[in-house]
């Protein structure tokens, strides 16, 4: 059973605490992506990973921070230095970074900031 | 900046109506994808479209390059069609417009 998951599925945490959030995919995909939703707005790209040990930033990698060491698994950790950290975070994986690669998402992690 | 913008942002529709959801955009492009997001917040693709038209049950996606604007249509809308539907602009990395919700009422 192929596909993507993202734990936990809610997420509570308290101020000036770092918290990561999981995404593993068994699809043997080379892509991994980290995106923030807010409500009103877009999907914004936190940052992505085009093969194992290697990432970029995206438009919003500011108090995030990720690494890439399995090509399965692509951990997000929010840090304190995140001002508004507050969101749901969906996790996606493709098999390249073409303008053709479709895109598979996982659940989503919904952070709350107490 | 708004790259991407779809109309409309929400829609109420009895079941059995004829849906229509626009994206316009001001970039070029080399593909645009459609997405559904359920209300759990789990999101499926729907479409990728470069050109011309794509049918999928009673979906139907259609993009027209030079005016930069596509649509997604649903025929017999059901009340099981009710989601957040999202136009996305692929350049490499995806652009993604704010969603129309669409409600379908029995």
């Amino acid at each position: 059973d192929g596909g993507i998951t993202q734990s936990p599925k809610y997420l509570f945490r308290k101020e000036g605490q770092n918290v990561t959030l999981s995404c593993e995919q068994n699809l043997n995909h080379d892509a991994m992506y980290w995106y923030r939703q807010d409500p009103g707005q877009g999907l914004r790209l936190i940052y992505y990973s085009q093969i194992v040990n290697d990432f970029q930033k995206g438009d919003i990698a500011e108090g995030y921070s990720v690494s890439r060491e399995k090509k399965e698994s692509f951990p997000l950790t929010v840090t304190s230095a995140q001002k508004n950290p507050t969101a749901f975070y969906l996790c996606a994986s493709s098999s390249g970074t073409s303008a053709y690669n479709e895109q598979f998402f996982g659940p989503g992690t919904r952070l709350t900031v107490l | 900046k708004n790259e991407v913008e779809q109309s409309p942002q929400n829609l109420t529709a009895q079941e059995g109506e004829f849906i229509t959801i626009n994206c316009s955009y001001s970039v070029g492009i080399s593909a645009l994808h459609w997405l559904q997001q359920h209300p759990g917040g789990g999101i499926v693709s729907l479409f990728m479209l470069s050109s011309g038209k794509k049918k999928h049950g009673r979906l139907i996606a259609t993009i027209n390059i030079q005016e930069k604007h596509s649509s997604l249509h649903i025929t017999a809308s059901h009340p099981r069609d009710s989601a957040v539907y999202i136009c996305a602009l692929s350049q490499g990395n995806l652009i993604f417009g704010k969603g129309t919700k669409l409600s379908v009422k029995p």
